[in-house]
């Protein structure tokens, strides 16, 4: 999705909390940021999508900056099943469907 | 819960055999789409479906088709199913609402036309 900007890759500690930057400085008033998540050979999966207030869900954290230029993905403490490729996507109201990027491949290391 | 399922999630089939991927859903989303996902060529959207016996066609409809004939069951057929047919498939549903609605995906059906 050429609206964000995400790293190729990350390691994170199991048990630590895991910060997934986007960028998505083109961003305009009446998008929003969603954030899905897919482990290898399954479907995409849905985690958390927001506007410009911070979300939280039993999942994971949104933090929008407060220009909405950027924002971070928070897993609280990270297990070995959250090791994915996690998509940061941009949608507006044209946008009926989903464009995925390259995303970030999320290694959790034990 | 949104519950997307597939019929199948590995297939593998002949070139020329009519191919028949189906997806229900069970939380009376208005829109479902089919998508294909490949290597290095992101997510592509199929066809979609907005409401019983509605289509549009995607970015790559050529070879496919689909049938919408309930709310909850979208179906995606491979008239002729050829290799370059082998791919990822995934079905998803979302409520009709603009990009505030969370659009759910299936497990995915992994084709493999020989």
């Amino acid at each position: 999705d050429a609206k964000t900007t995400q790293p190729p890759s990350m390691d994170c500690a199991e048990g630590r909390a895991a910060n997934l930057p986007c960028n998505h400085s083109t961003i305009s008033g009446n998008e929003y940021v969603y954030w899905y998540r897919q482990i290898h050979s399954q479907g995409p999966q849905y985690i958390i999508h927001g506007l410009k207030n911070n979300e939280t869900n039993e999942m994971a954290s949104l933090i929008i900056t407060e220009d909405r230029k950027s924002s971070t993905l928070i897993l609280p403490h990270a297990t070995l099943r959250d090791t994915a490729v996690y998509y940061c996507i941009v949608r507006d109201s044209n946008d009926y469907k989903l464009s995925f990027g390259a995303g970030t491949t999320v290694t959790v290391r034990a | 819960d949104v519950k997307v399922t597939q019929s199948s999630r590995y297939l593998v089939k002949r070139t020329g055999e009519k191919v028949f991927l189906e997806c229900v859903q069970d939380m009376d989303h208005e829109n479902m789409f089919w998508y294909r996902q490949d290597p290095g060529l992101g997510l592509r959207l199929i066809y979609f479906s907005y409401d019983v016996k509605m289509k549009e066609k995607g970015d790559i409809p050529e070879g496919y088709s689909v049938s919408r004939e309930k709310k909850e069951r979208f179906s995606l057929i491979l008239e002729s199913a050829s290799t370059n047919q082998t791919s990822m498939y995934l079905c998803a549903s979302d409520r009709a609402g603009g990009p505030r609605e969370t659009q759910y995906f299936g497990p995915g059906t992994r084709l493999l036309v020989l």
